[in-house]
């Protein structure tokens, strides 16, 4: 009964880069959520997604981001291009998806990104 | 002003101490509100809710205050094992986001 998985746990990138960073979420759960922790700081909200659906991505950058969740297979968050500033950890969470606005979502142990 | 607001500690204790965090949120609008914890380089971790008639769990209490917009969260008899970040969050209704607050980050000594 596995958790919400990500992978890679640790990723290396130069500037100019691309990082793709693949979340599983729990099994049954149909949405996913991205959020990014920088150093010292609190998760901050990327993106929203159910399967095929972008839902909410306000929280994305406008420029080099981007995320899918594909009917089949993992979410992917892809970074083009990465700057020093993109390195943090990027945590993936899912829910069940009811509707229900206190619905728990469980975390991914993350991704930590380090652009060099 | 940040949504959610948290002192960043750290708060040293010693075991069996007695420690109270608080938490303001600035959106009148938040209506669910959780505490978190989050373990140094690890995904944090649902502690427990927070409802406004308070609620307890085991050493852990955790309390509302709508009209004053904080939440609060007492921890009695502390454990080298309760050391930890633990993070305030709340829901807009509106937006449907998780909003995270910054973290106090709490170290019990022996």
């Amino acid at each position: 009964n596995a958790g919400v998985m990500q992978n890679p746990r640790h990723l290396v990138r130069r500037r100019g880069q691309e990082a793709r960073l693949r979340c599983s979420p729990v099994k049954g759960h149909s949405h996913v959520y991205w959020y990014r922790q920088l150093p010292e700081e609190g998760l901050k909200f990327m993106v929203y997604l159910q399967k095929e659906n972008i839902i909410d991505e306000s929280g994305m950058p406008k420029e080099r981001f981007s995320a899918e969740f594909p009917k089949e297979g993992p979410s992917i968050l892809r970074i083009q291009q990465v700057v020093r500033g993109d390195s943090a950890a990027y945590f993936c969470a899912s829910s069940l998806g009811l509707g229900l606005h206190q619905e728990t979502q469980y975390f991914g142990p993350g991704t930590r990104l380090l652009v060099l | 002003r940040k949504e959610v607001e948290q002192d960043p500690g750290p708060f040293n204790v010693p075991e069996g101490a007695t420690v109270a965090f608080n938490c303001t949120y600035s959106n009148s609008a938040s209506q669910s509100f959780f505490w978190y914890r989050q373990d140094c380089r690890k995904e944090p971790k649902l502690l427990m809710s927070v409802y406004s008639s308070g609620n307890e769990d085991g050493r852990f209490t955790a309390q509302l205050n709508r009209a004053s917009q904080y939440i609060s969260l007492l921890i009695r008899d502390s454990k080298l094992s309760d050391s930890a970040t633990y993070l305030c969050v709340v829901i807009d209704y509106n937006t449907d986001k998780l909003i995270f607050g910054t973290g106090t980050r709490l170290q019990v000594f022996p």
